[in-house]
């Protein structure tokens, strides 16, 4: 089946710092991958996608790459914020027209001033 | 466009008690999905429901179950409760065009604590 294996946290950084938090997939077919960001008391919200190999989704400064090759989708940021700091949790949705998505464990950023 | 509300919002409930929580979509949205978010188990699939049939099921005992009313909104219902059922349970919408999966938008979750 399908499966997402992503770094483990906490990961601390200062602001300014570059982050990279690395996310691989299994799957069958070619699924569509996904980052989701949840902040404190709140649901997940929706970051970035990519839906075909190579392609590159971003939002906000982030950044994330569909390598096939590699069966990755790491996140990357040029230079992070005290706003940044939230759970991160990739994904990958199956193929077919389904809304079923498999969730990562979810790593937590915290940045500190 | 209002986003996903979720009813209620936090939920105390006894062992062996059943539970109902409520979902309604982002207007348009047909599919709805519910997830259950625990610090062990992370995030795991629970259903997913379009046009009032439940096309996608996890791997969750039948004690968990849903459904979905002609109007797209949403109830899963838990019965003969269980400590380990305490949990942030997450409803998703989404549009299902059927064009491979689609953006998912959150509600901000129903916390259940058993006890």
């Amino acid at each position: 089946g399908n499966s997402v294996t992503q770094m483990e946290g906490p990961v601390t950084l200062s602001e300014e710092a570059f982050l990279t938090i690395n996310c691989t997939y299994t799957a069958t077919g070619y699924p569509s991958l996904f980052w989701y960001v949840q902040y404190p008391g709140e649901g997940l919200q929706l970051l970035l996608k990519a839906t075909k190999a190579d392609d590159k989704g971003s939002n906000k400064g982030f950044e994330a790459t569909y390598r096939k090759e590699t069966t990755s989708f790491h996140l990357e940021k040029g230079s992070v914020q005290v706003s940044d700091s939230a759970v991160y949790f990739c994904a990958l949705g199956n193929s077919g027209g389904y809304q079923k998505v498999t969730f990562g464990t979810g790593t937590k950023l915290q940045v500190i001033p | 466009k209002a986003g996903v509300t979720q009813t209620p919002r936090y939920l105390i409930k006894t062992r062996g008690q059943q539970v109902t929580l409520s979902c309604s979509p982002i207007s348009g949205h047909r599919s709805v999905s519910w997830y259950q978010q625990t610090p062990g188990q992370g995030l795991q699939f629970l259903f997913e429901y379009f046009s009032e049939t439940q096309r996608n099921k996890g791997n969750f005992p039948g004690r968990f179950s849903g459904r979905q009313f002609s109007n797209s909104r949403s109830e899963m219902n838990v019965s003969t409760l269980e400590l380990g059922d305490s949990a942030l349970y997450l409803c998703a919408s989404s549009l299902a065009t059927g064009q491979g999966p689609n953006e998912q938008y959150f509600g901000p979750g129903t916390r259940l604590t058993v006890t």
